[in-house]
């Protein structure tokens, strides 16, 4: 069994550029949810993906956006970087969005933005 | 809204000692409660969990009990070893809506000395 990948591991990126971090999620998951952590800090929650649709989104601005293909495999999209969106991308698969389905985590992405 | 708060670390701890990361929430109703693992350089890795009033979640010789009285979910082991040095995160899902969108605290810092 796959579990969760990501891609790129790191990237970096100047200020007022365009990002695309890529997730494939563990097999047999059709719910995807991106994560931004910053240094020394707890996940923050972005959006999740249900079979294709967004199912809820955190307080992030609209220039932070994803997509989740027929694979369940998803992408985040983050337009118009900012130097505060220097952070680890973390994804999440699970079967379902329930409130006590667990969550399984990927490595994340390292994103600099200089 | 929702929230999580845990002890401030680091705590530094030597072998076979006990160890206790104090963890309490804030939600309406009655929320699902984890404990997840950040090994140096790795994603997050579900530790335990718990989905009602008393449940117990246990792990690795891990503990932690779900108390609504007093809003807390603190992490417990009898006996710590070098290999769980890493970053404790305390975190919620629910209970309203059904995003499962976990809610993160800010992390606490284990560093066991052999």
């Amino acid at each position: 069994e796959t579990g969760v990948t990501q891609s790129p591991t790191h990237l970096i990126k100047t200020r007022g550029q365009q990002v695309t971090l890529r997730c494939s999620s563990q097999s047999g998951h059709n719910t995807v949810s991106w994560y931004q952590q910053a240094l020394g800090q707890g996940p923050q929650f972005i959006f999740q993906y249900y079979r294709e649709e967004e199912n809820g989104r955190g307080n992030f601005p609209p220039r932070f956006s994803g997509l989740q293909f027929p694979n369940y495999s998803s992408e985040l999209n983050v337009n118009a970087l900012e130097l505060d969106d220097s952070a680890l991308y973390l994804c999440a698969s699970s079967l379902g969005m329930g409130q006590a389905n667990e969550q399984f985590f990927g490595p994340g992405t390292r994103l600099t933005v200089l | 809204g929702n929230s999580v708060t845990q002890m401030e670390g680091p705590v530094t701890l030597s072998e076979e000692a006990f160890l206790t990361i104090n963890c309490t929430y804030t939600a309406t109703g009655y929320p699902s409660l984890f404990w997840y693992v950040q090994y140096p350089g790795e994603g997050l890795q579900l530790l335990l969990k718990a989905t009602k009033a008393d449940d117990k979640g246990s792990n690795k010789g891990f503990e932690a009990t779900y108390r609504k009285e007093t809003t807390s979910f603190h992490l417990e082991k009898g006996s710590v070893q070098v290999s769980d040095s890493a970053v404790y995160f305390c975190a919620l899902s629910g209970p309203s809506g059904n995003t499962g969108k976990l809610i993160f605290g800010q992390g606490t810092t284990l560093q066991v000395k052999p």
